[in-house]
């Protein structure tokens, strides 16, 4: 079964530190990866897309891996800012029936 | 450049009575598709259409009807509302399809049935 696992499922960090979000997945066949960062009472914006021959891409503050033969993705968000508190979550389509499967996300909390 | 805009951004309905939220792009994406996001849940799909005039079962299509009459528009209907259909709707557009292609997502649409 196509499954997309996030972990953790929140984590209060305080401004200016660095985390690491994680995301495992079991989709097959696996096209791509994406994060998404969804701000509260809003929709989600994609921050990366990864193909399975790319293994890290950044934006600006945010860095994703990922490893496709383990199926593991990491955010990992450097020096930390207010308006990072979201939740971030991991997306990862299949390669055929247009499908994309949502991971059901790790809530943010930065603390001043 | 708006996006994609959803209306209404929330709405309470009694049991059984019906509404139809709208959305709309700009981008002149031919994919759009209408998910639903509940608590500890991920977006799950509803609907969705691969171009004007064409619809398609998403995962959880029950109690749900959609019409793509105009590229720019996708309309989602509840015909009787029921408490279970209690979530946030978000509205989403692409150029290809989905799995290969940037989404771009609506603001939601927040729906209380009681």
């Amino acid at each position: 079964k196509n499954q997309v696992e996030q972990s953790p499922q929140s984590l209060i960090i305080l401004e200016g530190k660095n985390c690491t979000l994680q995301c495992n997945y079991t989709v097959s066949p696996f096209s791509n990866l994406r994060w998404y960062k969804q701000d509260t009472g809003r929709g989600p914006v994609s921050l990366t897309i990864m193909t399975f021959s790319e293994n890290t891409k950044s934006n600006g503050r945010y860095t994703a891996t990922l490893d496709a033969d383990t199926k593991q993705s990491s955010l990992h968000i450097t020096a930390s800012q207010l308006s990072d508190s979201a939740s971030y979550i991991c997306v990862v389509s299949a390669n055929r029936d247009d499908k994309i499967i949502f991971g059901k996300g790790t809530r943010l909390h930065i603390l001043p | 450049n708006a996006g994609v805009t959803q209306t209404p951004k929330f709405r309470v309905l009694k049991t059984g009575q019906s509404m139809t939220l709208l959305c709309a792009q700009d981008m002149n994406h031919e994919y759009m598709y209408w998910y639903r996001q509940d608590p500890g849940m991920g977006l799950r799909l509803i609907h969705y259409s691969v171009g004007e005039g064409t619809t398609a079962k998403g995962e959880v299509p029950d109690g749900y009807n959609v019409s793509r009459l105009k590229k720019q528009n996708f309309l989602l209907g509840l015909e009787s509302a029921a408490p279970s259909q209690t979530s946030v709707y978000f509205c989403a557009s692409s150029l290809k399809q989905i799995m290969n292609t940037e989404a771009f997502f609506g603001q939601g649409t927040r729906l209380t049935v009681v």
